[in-house]
């Protein structure tokens, strides 16, 4: 079964600062991947979303940028990192098929100070 | 572009209560649809889905969705709901062809008094 490693689970971060969150998979190969932001009462916005390597779709115009170097490796950057960044950030994978379900990671709340 | 929209942001039962979250989604073709939920703490996941056959569609833990075309309405139900069901809810949809991407409802907060 596919399995999803988000890491860190929570980070703090000054403004300016530079961010890195990683999401790898396990468990099953050519994924599609996802980056969404969830936010209290405003659901899940997506962010970023791949279908393979080196292919990244943006959703969402902002001061995030996302990489996937490797087929189950998909990453979320930032290089100055601002107050409005902070949030709650999903790592989700699926198989591209229309009735197959996402998986989704434990997340990493970030806190931009 | 599809739109997902769940209407109850916040609701708050006691134990033993039914329970009956709304969900309208916009696109007009055939659609693919989805509950997840997310416990405190937890990651999301998947609580049921609906693709095509029977419109009502039994998940885990004696949820239940029905599929109504004719209202764009995918709504989640439970007879009797209990403590352990206090979690975040989320209707999401994707078309049945081209990039599948998930849109997702902006989700209920439900809680479970004992």
């Amino acid at each position: 079964s596919q399995t999803i490693h988000q890491w860190p689970a929570t980070l703090v971060q000054p403004v300016g600062s530079p961010l890195s969150l990683e999401c790898t998979v396990e468990g099953t190969s050519n994924p599609n991947l996802y980056w969404y932001r969830q936010a209290a009462g405003r659901g899940l916005q997506l962010l970023f979303y791949s279908v393979g390597i080196g292919q990244i779709s943006s959703e969402v115009p902002q001061n995030l940028s996302a990489s996937r170097p490797q087929d189950r490796q998909f990453i979320l950057s930032s290089k100055k990192l601002l107050l409005s960044d902070s949030g709650f950030y999903l790592c989700a994978q699926g198989q591209g098929v229309g009735n197959s379900p996402l998986h989704f990671g434990n997340g990493t709340r970030l806190t931009v100070t | 572009a599809q739109s997902v929209s769940q209407h109850n942001h916040h609701v708050i039962l006691s134990e033993a209560a039914s329970l009956e979250l709304g969900c309208n989604y916009s696109y007009g073709g055939t659609v693919n649809l989805f509950w997840y939920v997310q416990y405190p703490g937890q990651h999301l996941q998947l609580l049921l889905k609906y693709f095509s056959g029977d419109p009502l569609v039994k998940g885990i833990k004696g949820f239940e969705a029905e599929f109504i075309k004719s209202k764009f309405s995918f709504n989640l139900r439970k007879p009797s709901v209990q403590w352990s069901d206090t979690a975040e809810y989320f209707c999401a949809t994707t078309p049945p062809r081209g990039s599948y991407i998930p849109t997702f409802g902006r989700g209920t907060s439900l809680i479970v008094h004992p």
